[in-house]
């Protein structure tokens, strides 16, 4: 069974810090990797995806990995800003419908 | 742009009674989704629908029920609701794009329901 772990739960950086989040995942048999945002008492936001056929994708700030040999993906933000300030998730997808594996989430605050 | 409605966004039920939540979505999208996020827990998906006239289990389908009534919407039925059932539900679509190891899934969700079984 797909396992998926974020790490670190929670996060707390000053304005302006470039950041890493962490995910990681159990089976290497997967055919894509979603990070999404969701910020309190709100749905999800799909921030990138990553086929499983590519290393990297990017967006504005953004920077995601994938290493699939490894299981790990890696979200990186660029210079945050407090509106980054939200619960990041990682969704594994391995193929089929119904096949896909939340993580837990990171929160992060960005301080002012 | 509406995205994906969910109605309602609150609900307070007590054990035994049944209830609709709805979910409708207006991006032309073939699939659907069902899920439920528990404090400590990654989203889990109840049940989904690939596409109009189908739905499948998910992961924790126990207690519910779907209908798939057309392409735009998709209802999850609570016939006898637990306090267990007690959760934030999300409904997302998505149009998938390609397939194989190339497949792009990307899903749009809704704001939730958030529903208290006592």
């Amino acid at each position: 069974k797909q396992e998926v772990t974020q790490i670190p739960a929670a996060l707390s950086v000053p304005e302006g810090e470039n950041l890493v989040l962490n995910c990681s995942f159990t089976d290497s048999a997967i055919y894509n990797l979603q990070w999404f945002r969701q910020d309190p008492g709100k749905g999800l936001t799909s921030l990138l995806l990553i086929q499983s056929s590519q290393r990297e994708q990017t967006s504005g700030r953004l920077n995601a990995s994938l290493d699939k040999s490894s299981g790990r993906s890696t979200l990186y933000i660029a210079a945050s800003q407090p509106g980054d300030s939200a619960t990041y998730l990682c969704a594994v997808f391995s193929g089929g419908y119904q096949k896909v594996t939340f993580g837990i989430g990171t929160k992060l605050q960005v301080i002012p | 742009n509406a995205g994906v409605t969910q109605t309602p966004k609150f609900q307070v039920l007590k054990t035994g009674q049944s209830m609709t939540l709805q979910c409708a979505q207006d991006m032309n999208h073939n699939s659907m989704y069902w899920y439920r996020q528990d404090p400590g827990m990654g989203l889990r998906l109840i049940y989904y629908s690939a596409s109009e006239g189908t739905t499948d289990k998910g992961e924790v389908p126990n207690g519910y029920n779907v209908s798939r009534l057309n392409k735009r919407e998709f209802s999850l039925r609570l016939e006898s609701a637990a306090p267990s059932q007690t959760s934030v539900y999300f409904c997302a679509s998505s149009v998938r794009t390609e397939t194989g190891p190339l497949a792009k899934n990307i899903q749009y969700f809704g704001a939730g329901t958030r529903l208290s079984v006592l």
